[in-house]
């Protein structure tokens, strides 16, 4: 089982639609991070967290520690915003620090 | 300052030979991560700098593998004896060090071995 577990895998969605893509993980963390790679392999850092939620735009992100759960939402989504969505988690393993650990990502795909 | 930067982005090299990549962090950056990430799957760590000092590496860093970062600044990851399984996207990011902070990741370089 990975560490690091993305749902779903493959996304498609009509613009204006809300989404949600799912990241749960079974490691200890100081913070997760959610990713955005477009096809050409740039990674953006969208949101770094490590309680509670966080807004940029049309983009929140919340994280549940206890659940250790992690939610991307989407609001009106646009088709500018096909992409795929890689949650990685960071911590303390083993002693090693500030490595990321990689869910394998959603694909996104919006429709005009 | 705009950012890390990778070159080359893309590299055709034939088995058997060597190959050689560059990061260039941001600046103020002391902390430098090396992923390599295959074809519908997620970035896998192979190496991270602090400063000039490598401070940890993956099992998947086989011995054909190296990474330096001399004066602490740029780093450089070398393939020797390029094999097809290391066709994939190489990618480097940087951050400040002390406790978890945000990694900032360039746009890879993507290797296709022949």
């Amino acid at each position: 089982k990975n560490e690091v577990e993305q749902s779903p895998q493959n996304l498609t969605a009509q613009e204006g639609e809300f989404i949600t893509i799912n990241c749960s993980y079974s490691v200890g963390i100081s913070a997760l991070h959610w990713l955005q790679q477009h096809p050409g392999g740039g990674i953006v850092s969208l949101f770094m967290l490590s309680s509670g939620k966080k807004k940029h735009g049309r983009l929140i992100a919340t994280i549940n520690i206890q659940e250790k759960h992690s939610s991307l939402h989407i609001t009106a989504s646009h088709p500018r915003d096909s992409a795929v969505y890689i949650c990685a988690v960071g911590g303390n393993y083993g002693g090693s620090q500030g490595n990321l650990i990689f869910g394998k990502g959603t694909k996104l795909s919006v429709k005009p | 300052d705009t950012g890390v930067s990778q070159d080359p982005r893309h590299k055709i090299t034939k088995r058997g030979q060597n190959v050689t990549f560059r990061c260039d962090p941001i600046s103020e950056h002391n902390r430098l991560y090396w992923y390599r990430q295959t074809l519908g799957q997620g970035p896998e760590f192979l190496t991270y700098f602090q400063n000039e000092a490598q401070l940890e590496k993956s099992r998947l860093l086989s011995d054909r593998f190296s990474a330096e970062r001399p004066k602490g600044s740029f780093s450089t990851l070398e393939i020797q004896r390029t094999e097809q399984g290391d066709s994939a996207m190489y990618l480097c990011a940087s951050s400040l060090a002390g406790g978890h902070t945000e990694a900032f990741f360039g746009q890879g370089t993507r290797l296709t071995v022949v």
